[in-house]
């Protein structure tokens, strides 16, 4: 199976902080990548998907990048509503595969 | 809007086999483009998948789970469930059902989750 580690683990950020999340495959996936936001109580939602596309009705301060197996999700102004848990997963091979994920607390 | 609801007994008894049903609403379960399937997590453990079926009935499950897993579709009532026979302690997990376009691809619509405890 694709390990996909992600990183940190735990996030601390004030309200209108540039924040990155990292997640790395173990090997190639192209950009066969998604990122959910995942809030207490709530069902995961997507925020973007092969790797760069910004899920319909996603505020546009979330974005994604990739760089061989390194794949970046970022919140170019953290807003309150962004406190939540992310995570990534891979979907190019099979079984499909998920990060660890992040908490993304405030400072 | 697709909208996914688990249901299920909360606890389990170790060497029993874990029920859960997954309640569609929002759209045809019968769908061709739709997979239907489950996914968990254990306490302090990353999301697994454990395996999907298609409108067709064919079924794909995670190989960590040794064939001990069973989903199956009901169309007549708009649900799919997932049988996982002889559980232990590392079954309890919070359990989700998902909607996905396909074995291998991502994940526009999750259940919230219910929990599962396998315990004496």
């Amino acid at each position: 199976d694709i390990q996909m580690t992600q990183s940190p683990s735990t996030l601390s950020a004030s309200v209108g902080d540039r924040v990155t999340i990292t997640c790395r495959a173990s090997q190639s996936i192209g950009s066969w990548l998604a990122w959910y936001q995942r809030k207490p109580g709530g069902a995961p939602k997507v925020l973007i998907h092969k790797a760069t596309t910004l899920a319909t009705g996603v505020p546009s301060r979330f974005s994604g990048s990739a760089s061989g197996t390194e794949f970046t999700l970022t919140i170019s102004s953290l807003q309150s509503d962004d406190l939540a848990e992310y995570f990534c997963q891979q979907y190019n091979n099979f079984p499909i595969t998920f990060g660890q994920g992040t908490r993304l607390e405030l400072k | 809007q697709v909208q996914l609801q688990e249901s299920g007994p909360g606890l389990v008894k170790p060497s029993e086999t874990l029920s859960l049903t997954c309640t569609v609403a929002g759209g045809s379960i019968s769908a061709t483009t739709y997979y239907w399937g489950w996914i968990r997590q254990s306490p302090g453990k990353g999301l697994e998948w454990i395996g999907s079926i298609n409108h067709s009935g064919n079924t794909y499950y995670n190989p960590s789970l040794k064939s001990r897993g069973i989903i199956s579709v009901d169309t007549s009532k708009s649900q799919f469930s997932l049988k996982l026979t002889s559980v232990t302690a590392a079954d309890t997990a919070v359990y989700s059902c998902v909607n996905i376009f396909g074995v291998t691809n991502f994940i526009p619509v999750w259940g919230k989750g219910t929990t599962v405890v396998v315990s004496s």
